[in-house]
């Protein structure tokens, strides 16, 4: 069973940082790996998607990058400003069979601080 | 992208009622569509698949005659919560994927904030 597990589970940092978001998986084995962002009490919005073939998916500040063999992937946010100040999710899509379930990280709140 | 549109966004209802989430592909049609739950500081939990045409597929611990899942077309799946109560109070999230059998993108609804009272 695919377990998907992200550190911190909570982050604050000063406006203009540079950080890191972690995201580990047990079971390599997956299509591809998808960030959301989810403001309180809103749906997720999608940052970025990495199939299992690509090593890094940018998008304005934001950088992912997949370490599939190893069950890692991290997103980088450089220069946060407050308007960043929401919980990460990590999900991976397997790479077997029909069923094409989403199993979802645990969550990195975040909270940039002006 | 694909767009996934989910209804109510937000829903208030008394204990003991019932209430319909919708959840449409709106640009492509989806055989296999998933729901999914979020309890408070919580990540989500898949609660169903929900296959077009046939009876969904239930997670372990989830009631089937308590969230009930209709299919009934390629591009709308229904979730009802059944005699609600409060602690069905959460965030409820759908999930579309095409019907090409090519693996795409997952496309999530907006999600659906329900609190019984």
């Amino acid at each position: 069973k695919q377990e998907v597990t992200q550190i911190p589970a909570a982050l604050s940092v000063p406006e203009g940082e540079n950080l890191v978001l972690n995201c580990s998986f047990t079971d390599s084995a997956i299509y591809n790996l998808q960030w959301f962002r989810q403001d309180p009490g809103k749906g997720l919005t999608s940052l970025l998607l990495i199939q299992s073939s690509q090593r890094e998916q940018t998008s304005g500040r934001l950088n992912a990058s997949l370490d599939k063999s190893s069950g890692r992937s991290t997103l980088y946010i450089a220069a946060s400003q407050p308007g960043d100040s929401a919980t990460y999710l990590c999900a991976v899509r397997p790479d077997s069979g029909g069923y094409q379930k989403v199993t979802f990280g645990t969550g990195t709140k975040l909270q940039v601080i002006p | 992208g694909a767009v996934v549109s989910q209804h109510p966004s937000r829903v208030i209802c008394k204990s003991g009622t019932s209430v319909k989430i919708e959840c449409r592909s709106l640009d492509f049609q989806a055989t296999t569509m998933f729901w999914y739950r979020q309890f408070p500081k919580k990540s989500l939990m898949l609660m169903a698949t929900s296959n077009e045409g046939s009876k969904a597929t239930y997670e372990q611990g989830v009631e089937k005659d308590k969230f009930l899942i209709n299919h009934a077309s390629l591009t709308l799946s229904t979730l009802t919560v059944t005699s609600a109560h409060p602690e069905d109070s959460s965030f409820y999230i759908c999930s579309a994927h095409s019907a090409t059998g090519k693996k795409t993108e997952a496309f999530f609804g907006q999600g659906t904030r329900l609190t019984v009272v």
